[in-house]
């Protein structure tokens, strides 16, 4: 049973700082990571994928992955109110690289202060 | 490109009854998978689907299962609803570079 750690917050980022966001995983095997952000009532939203070790930039977005330690970040640069949300890590749950559902970390209530 | 759509979008039922829910994938997307969120499990696996095929399967009991058809629609069917099945029920749809894409869910409330 794989396991997707992330601290549950709330964290709270001043307006135009940079929010970073952590997220641990149990099995080593894993080689394909998600981001995704939920705001409150809605369904969640993919925002980052990330396949292998390093960093990938997206806009203001950087996923950062170490497999080695098995851990992926998602940072966010010039903060705006409109990044709070709560931001889910997602592995698939087969690493036998077949069908995958996701196995969810419990997200990082993320919050904005203007 | 039009999203994942989910019917019904609110659902109320009393227990013992059964529910079914409607999933339409992303156009050419082959693979749809299943998820239960409640605040306090997080979102959970149920099931996923391909090419009418379950390939995978979470840990739920029996009374939770789906299907796909051919133009790749899914179904998932809860039989003897339980308090405990009061939940959003969230469809995504995935593309051939595993990245999944959600629907807007239905919101069960099971009295």
């Amino acid at each position: 049973q794989k396991e997707v750690e992330q601290n549950s917050g709330p964290l709270s980022v001043p307006e135009g700082a940079i929010a970073s966001l952590n997220c641990t995983y149990s099995d080593r095997v894993s080689q394909s990571f998600f981001w995704y952000r939920q705001y409150s009532g809605k369904s969640p939203e993919l925002i980052m994928s990330i396949y292998s070790n390093g960093d990938k930039e997206d806009g203001r977005f950087t996923a950062q992955l170490n497999k080695a330690s098995q851990y992926v970040s998602l940072l966010i640069r010039d903060s705006q109110p409109s990044d709070s949300a709560t931001y889910l890590c997602a592995v698939p749950s087969d690493s036998g690289g077949g069908a995958d559902g996701l196995t969810f970390g419990k997200g990082t209530h993320l919050i904005i202060q203007p | 490109k039009a999203g994942v759509t989910q019917t019904p979008r609110y659902l109320i039922k009393t227990r013992g009854q059964q529910v079914t829910l409607s999933c339409s994938p992303i156009s050419g997307h082959r693979s749809v998978s299943w998820y239960q969120q409640t605040p306090g499990q997080g979102l959970q696996f149920l099931f996923e689907y391909f090419s009418e095929t379950q390939r995978n399967k979470g840990n739920f009991p029996g009374r939770f299962s789906g299907r796909q058809f051919s133009n790749s629609r899914s179904e998932m069917n809860v039989s003897t609803l339980e308090l405990g099945d009061s939940a959003l029920y969230l469809c995504a749809s995935s593309n051939l570079a595993g990245e999944q894409f959600f629907g807007p869910g239905t919101r069960l409330t099971v009295l």
